[in-house]
């Protein structure tokens, strides 16, 4: 069994199209994280949700609506697709807001024309 | 801002070879530090976390803690070429947020 698993793993689309990116996990965490990797590799927080509750929200445009409906899931909805948004999107948990003990999973590589 | 600084790379090592990853940080306050390993195309996997000052030992991997200097380290021992990848230093600030760095670039040559 995947312990994070996202769907889909390769999303190819035309800019102004939306686009929703699902995340799931078995570990039974309590806090759910997604990335955003670009193509210099450098990872950054874009939202992180405890118990459902949002705890991280950092300044990404609000195109981007993160949606949890229960602690197992999180899932990325975003609007109006620009090129700027092609990258690799990676969802992780953890056992709780504490540790940076974070497991992720495969990815999803988004990519805009 | 709070940074984590790492030499991008490539870090080419022979081999057999210790290879030494290195990262710095500014934030005086983190007290959790973490070494992922990601793959290309991979996603990142943790293979250490450390709390304290000193060493900390796991097979190969040693990670070394010196706040008062502010740096973290990991070193690989008897470098294999299956050890390529890029090394990403990440610390936890005290608002619980996690500090990434960029990544090295690590090429393990046979």
């Amino acid at each position: 069994d995947t312990a994070v698993s996202q769907t889909p793993k390769y999303l190819v689309t035309q800019m102004g199209n939306d686009k929703s990116i699902k995340c799931e996990q078995n570990l039974g965490h309590d806090t759910m994280y997604w990335y955003k990797q670009d193509s210099k590799k450098f990872l950054k927080i874009m939202f992180s949700y405890n118990n459902k509750e949002l705890i991280i929200n950092e300044t990404v445009p609000n195109r981007f609506s993160p949606k949890s409906p229960d602690k197992a899931h999180l899932n990325l909805h975003i609007n109006s697709l620009e090129l700027g948004d092609s990258a690799v999107y990676f969802c992780a948990s953890s056992l709780n807001r504490g540790p940076g003990e974070l497991f992720f999973g495969e990815g999803s590589r988004l990519t805009v024309l | 801002q709070k940074e984590v600084e790492q030499n991008s790379g490539p870090l080419s090592v022979p081999e057999g070879a210790i290879a030494s990853l290195n990262c710095t940080y500014s934030d005086r306050g983190s007290q959790s530090f973490f070494w992922y390993r990601q793959y290309s195309g991979k996603s990142p996997e943790l293979i250490m976390s450390i709390y304290s000052n000193g060493d900390k030992e796991d097979g190969r991997f040693t990670a070394q803690l010196n706040k008062a200097s502010q740096y973290v380290s990991l070193l690989i021992r008897d470098s294999q070429p299956s050890d390529s990848a890029t090394y990403l230093c990440a610390l936890m600030d005290s608002n619980y947020q996690l500090i990434w760095g960029a990544g090295t670039k690590l090429i393990i040559k046979p």
